[in-house]
């Protein structure tokens, strides 16, 4: 059971180029969630989505876009990457039950955006 | 909007020490608050989940408090120790907007 993983751990990237993160759960959670952390600002939910071919945004999705093909695999995708999304990802899965919500996170993701 | 900030910023105790961390939100209506670690590099791990019915968790050292009214919840460690050291993160859960973080607040014990 490895929990949330995500791909890659670590990478630098030129202003203007692509790339896709991913993340990978295995407890068979319905929501899954991608979020950045910048210093000083806490996290912040760029999308989610609450099941299999279901996205949504959240708080600062400009720039970024995202697909849930199948329910263990969440995308997070960087069509044109900026210096302003340098900053490290992380992903989170969850279930929802009555007596509320716990999410498992990964181990993040550090783009460096040169 | 809902806003959540944690008072201290960073902490620096001596092992052995009692402590307690301050997180506050603008918005009562939450449904769950939800403390966090997150040691240096590494993802997020949950400490304790307190419904909004309830007002306090207990685990081991650790014990958390809600006062929904006030807008207030406090992490207490008891007898802190080196292995504490890490950033604390609260968290408010609300309905149509996810989970909402604070800043965190990065803790030392030292030996």
């Amino acid at each position: 059971n490895a929990g949330v993983t995500q791909t890659p751990k670590f990478r630098v990237l030129k202003t203007g180029q692509s790339m896709t993160l991913l993340c990978a759960q295995d407890m068979n959670h319905e929501y899954m969630y991608w979020y950045r952390q910048d210093p000083g600002m806490g996290l912040r939910l760029i999308h989610y989505s609450v099941g299999e071919g279901t996205t949504a945004k959240g708080e600062v999705p400009d720039g970024y876009n995202v697909s849930r093909l199948k329910k263990q695999n969440f995308l997070l995708g960087l069509e044109s990457a900026a210096p302003s999304q340098t900053s490290v990802y992380f992903c989170a899965s969850s279930y929802r039950a009555s007596g509320g919500e716990t999410q498992y996170f990964g181990p993040g993701t550090r783009l460096l955006v040169l | 909007k809902q806003e959540v900030t944690q008072i201290p910023a960073a902490l620096s105790v001596p092992e052995g020490e009692n402590l307690v961390l301050n997180c506050s939100f603008t918005d009562s209506a939450i449904y769950n608050l939800q403390w966090f670690r997150q040691d240096p590099g590494k993802g997020l791990t949950s400490l304790l989940l307190i419904q909004s019915s309830q007002r306090e968790q207990t685990s081991g050292r650790l014990n958390a408090s809600l006062d929904k009214s006030s807008g207030r919840s406090t992490l207490y460690i008891a007898a802190s120790q080196p292995g504490d050291s890490a950033t604390y993160l609260c968290a408010v859960f609300i309905y149509g907007q996810n989970f909402v973080f604070g800043p965190g607040t990065r803790l030392s014990v030292l030996p």
